[in-house]
């Protein structure tokens, strides 16, 4: 079965600290993975997301994620974490031949950020 | 441009009830994607649309669950005798298409008393 896994549900770091959220994955076919951020009131907004490629992507808001499909993993990575970074992450994958491009979501982790 | 519109932004019904939310999605977008968050959960997808057709629809959690997309535009998901565990938020995404990256509405709270 198709399944995303984010083990960790709450994360705190230091703000200036770095961040690494945790994805693990299952799935049939070449995958197309994406990281989403959701903060309070507002929609998911897209951080990056790997097609094909170079294994490490950037997004925006200084995030990047490596693609290792020996682990079948996508981990989401900041060098230095800022207090607007407090969110709730989301860690998807989908395909498109034969999902029509309909998106898995792991369960998300919280992000809070120490002063 | 604007983004992916939903209203209402909240709405409280009883048990047993009728209700319809919309989705506008972006102009010129032609996938049309509905998700349901629950509480602490990620979303779950629920159904979705190419052009005014349901091309999968696999998610629909029962018959009580119907959505139309009658004009390859606005969508409306609409939910049969509202039970109490429908409580959630209910996500509208568009994209250029299936292969194009997926923008979400702020989403629509309904809260089934």
């Amino acid at each position: 079965a198709q399944s995303v896994t984010q083990p960790d549900i709450h994360i705190t770091v230091s703000e200036g600290a770095s961040l690494e959220l945790r994805c693990n994955y299952s799935y049939g076919a070449t995958p197309y993975l994406f990281w989403y951020v959701q903060s309070p009131g507002q929609g998911l907004q897209l951080l990056l997301k790997y097609f094909s490629g170079d294994t490490l992507v950037q997004g925006i808001k200084g995030f990047e994620a490596e693609f290792k499909r020996s682990q079948s993993s996508f981990n989401l990575r900041k060098p230095s974490v800022h207090w607007s970074d407090a969110a709730e992450y989301f860690c998807a994958v989908g395909g498109v031949y034969n999902q029509g491009g309909k998106l898995i979501f792991g369960q998300g982790t919280e992000l809070s950020v120490k002063p | 441009g604007a983004g992916v519109s939903q209203t209402p932004s909240n709405k409280v019904t009883e048990k047993g009830k009728y209700v319809e939310l919309r989705c506008d999605p972006i102009s010129g977008h032609t996938a049309l994607y509905w998700y349901r968050q629950s509480l602490g959960q990620g979303p779950e997808f629920l159904i979705y649309f190419q052009g005014t057709g349901a091309a999968d629809d696999s998610g629909l959690p029962n018959d009580r669950f119907f959505a139309v997309r009658p004009e390859g535009s606005v969508s409306t998901l609409k939910i049969q005798r509202t039970e109490r565990g429908d409580s959630a938020v209910y996500l509208c995404a568009s994209s250029r298409d299936r292969t194009d990256t997926q923008y979400f509405g702020p989403g629509t709270r309904l809260t089934v008393l």
